[in-house]
């Protein structure tokens, strides 16, 4: 099973050239989450969707944009990218509030300069 | 506002020994908290949780303690392995919504 799987894994970008993170998930999943983890900062919420179609605000959602067309999938959008975004980047997915265990993905490692 | 906080940013410990990480909460919305374990180059992965209801929950070697009014928990771990050299995150949850908010974590490092 290959769970929730993000692509691509590593990617340098410049300032303000734009991107598409995406996150697949094979669990069919409900809730979908794009998460950002810097030095000394933990995991942060960027942006979250709990089913298809919907799409919510986390703590840090400035510069970000994301879209659930489909139930598998979460896209997360950089516009135009900023080296404050250079981070790594962790989908995470869940089939309901009940559930105990939040899946990740491996991550995105996510370099602006 | 920090609502889940780590403050140790670090831990060493000898093999066989036992291994305490500490986390302190803020928000009294807060009824469910997990650990989740994450090496280098991977996704965090599930570890151990606890309800609100509960004081105590034990899996294998780990076992998470709460305190609701201290709004405090802790993860042991014993005997400590150096595979379980990773940085360690607590999260926790509350309301409708399953948002997980999550400390700053721990590292970990346990020498053999």
């Amino acid at each position: 099973n290959a769970g929730v799987t993000q692509t691509p894994k590593f990617r340098v970008l410049k300032t303000g050239q734009s991107m598409t993170l995406l996150c697949a998930q094979d669990m069919n999943h409900e809730y979908m989450y794009w998460y950002r983890q810097d030095p000394g900062m933990g995991l942060r919420l960027i942006h979250y969707s709990v089913g298809e179609g919907t799409t919510a605000k986390g703590e840090v959602p400035d510069g970000y944009n994301v879209s659930r067309l489909k139930k598998q999938n979460f896209l997360l959008g950089l516009e135009s990218a900023a080296p404050s975004q250079t981070s790594v980047y962790f989908c995470a997915s869940i089939q309901s509030p009940t559930n105990e265990k939040l899946f990740f993905g491996s991550g995105t490692q996510l370099s602006v300069l | 506002d920090q609502q889940v906080k780590q403050n140790s940013p670090s831990l060493s410990v000898q093999e066989g020994r036992i291994s305490i990480l500490n986390c302190d909460y803020t928000n009294s919305m807060f009824d469910y908290f997990l650990w989740y374990k994450k090496y280098p180059a991977e996704g965090p992965t599930f570890l151990i949780s606890i309800s609100s209801i509960k004081d105590k929950n034990e899996d294998g070697r780990f076992t998470v303690f709460l305190n609701k009014s201290a709004k405090h928990l802790s993860l042991h771990i014993v005997p400590s392995q150096p595979g379980d050299s990773a940085v360690y995150f607590c999260a926790a949850s509350g309301g409708s919504n399953y948002k997980l908010t999550f400390g700053k974590g721990t590292l970990l490092t346990v020498n053999p």
